[in-house]
């Protein structure tokens, strides 16, 4: 079993919509869990971070993490174009913060 | 945010040849960096563990005589592969921690360097 599940996707919306990302993982002692937005051939740029359970809102988008069922999810509100991109889970933790385990991303379009 | 800047962004060799990537902290010290490996349409694969002053750790199933790894100075990685094959093509991006809490780092990642093997 991977330690972080997430669908490749592909998915794709209208511009406006409300977009909705997810991750599963199995290690419960992660604590530290990542959203990164990756353009095709770039680097990964870090969205959010969130420490444990709750919510986190930045603008559009919002994260939320639910260690109970070791599940996380993104929304991006009123999506735009220029959110196009593969978005990649990533989490962290005990007994070091160093190694991040990733999902395999899920690639969004977002049509104008 | 941190920068963390990757050299060169793009190479094409031909088989059988070595290519050096480097991987820089431009604004903050790194006693450790990562590389990573990405095929079209996959997420990071994690190869290496880079470790300033000793040797580098490497994932199960990286071949450490094909990728060499030097962490030479606080600010400097570089990722060697040697006797590249076409199935080296590959992304090979480079990130670097920078530490917000104990137990937390933020990793910044370079913009990555796409090897192409003919």
């Amino acid at each position: 079993q991977k330690e972080v599940e997430q669908d490749p996707g592909p998915l794709s919306v209208p511009e406006g919509a409300i977009v909705s990302l997810n991750c599963t993982y199995s290690n419960s002692a992660f604590q530290y869990f990542m959203w990164y937005r990756q353009y095709s051939r770039k680097g990964p740029e870090l969205l959010m971070y969130t420490y444990s359970s709750g919510n986190k809102e930045d603008g559009r988008f919002t994260a939320q993490v639910d260690k109970s069922s070791k599940y996380i999810s993104l929304f991006i509100r009123d999506s735009q174009p220029s959110d196009s991109a593969t978005y990649l889970c990533a989490m962290s933790g005990p007994p070091t913060g160093n190694q991040f385990y990733f999902g395999t991303g899920t690639s969004l379009t977002v049509i104008p | 945010g941190a920068v963390v800047s990757q050299h060169p962004s793009r190479v094409i060799c031909k088989s059988g040849t070595s290519v050096k990537i480097e991987c820089r902290s431009l604004d903050f010290q790194a006693t450790t960096m990562f590389w990573y490996r990405q095929f079209p349409k996959q997420s990071l694969m994690l190869m290496a563990t880079s470790n300033e002053g000793s040797k580098a750790t490497y994932e199960q199933g990286v071949e450490k005589d094909k990728f060499l790894i030097n962490h030479a100075s606080l600010t400097l990685s570089t990722l060697t592969v040697t006797s590249a094959h076409p199935e080296d093509s590959s992304f090979y991006i480079c990130s670097a921690p920078f530490w917000i809490r104990t137990s937390y780092n933020e990793q910044f990642f370079g913009p990555g360097t796409r090897l192409t093997v003919l």
